[in-house]
């Protein structure tokens, strides 16, 4: 059971848009603390999407994008394509727990 | 473009240490901007943060692995190491190396080593 909580599953059509949840609580992004998404795709090394809740770094497409509200955030992709399919993990700091916690992972299946 | 990579046994015998190297490339381990991570991920599982460290020695544990686990430094070979003691099937993951930035984020990562534990 993750700290964090994503749905296992998303999927959505080419040239659609999703979004994946992270739900947390007030020790860790309710309490302030930043998220940061990451795409991982088999094979390849784990790829920084997002940080600070909505910065993209520099090569990432502008269409994924994050927000964050409350207790939760959210990462959004725009135009899905064939090669966004993959596993994202959203990450933050938890105070009761004294580290770092990740999401359980959300699968992305474009159709 | 900084690069990473894991080394180290891919089999290990329950009781026994796991022992792996991380290899930075493209980049100064001690530039002092960064710290340096560990992360796995069981087999069809989710993340689990193990602990980072600074160039100047500075570790963070992951409080439930802080036990077993020493992350140490090499600055003259471009180089950190994770060492996890007294394993067991359960540490069974694929391991990653990755730098921090930001002092909370995950910039670059590895490409990750399976370390299996059996005898």
């Amino acid at each position: 059971q993750s700290v964090l909580t994503q749905p296992p599953s998303v999927s959505g059509a080419p040239g659609q848009r999703v979004t994946i949840s992270c739900t947390g609580s007030s020790s860790n992004i309710g309490a302030g603390y930043d998220v940061h998404w990451y795409q991982q795709l088999p094979g390849t090394a784990t790829k920084l999407l997002i940080h600070g809740n909505s910065n993209r770094p520099s090569g990432v497409p502008d269409r994924f994008s994050g927000s964050k509200s409350g207790t939760s955030a959210s990462l959004a992709i725009t135009g899905l394509q064939a090669e966004d399919e993959a596993d994202y993990y959203c990450q933050s700091y938890d105070s009761s727990l004294s580290g770092w916690v990740f999401g359980g992972g959300t699968k992305l299946t474009v159709l | 473009q900084v690069q990473l990579q894991e080394s180290g046994p891919g089999l290990v015998k329950p009781s026994q240490t796991l022992s792996l190297t991380c290899t930075v490339s493209g980049g100064s381990l001690s530039s002092g901007a960064y710290y340096w991570s560990w992360i796995r991920q069981h087999p069809g599982k989710g993340l689990e943060w193990i602990g980072y460290i600074y160039y100047s020695g500075s570790t963070f544990y992951n409080p439930s692995l802080k036990s077993r686990i020493t992350i140490s430094v090499h600055t003259s070979k471009n180089q950190f190491s994770l060492r996890l003691n007294s394993v067991t099937a359960a540490d069974t993951a694929v391991y990653y190396c990755a730098r921090v930035a930001g002092g909370s984020y995950l910039d670059y990562w590895g490409q990750g080593t399976l370390v299996t534990v059996s005898s």
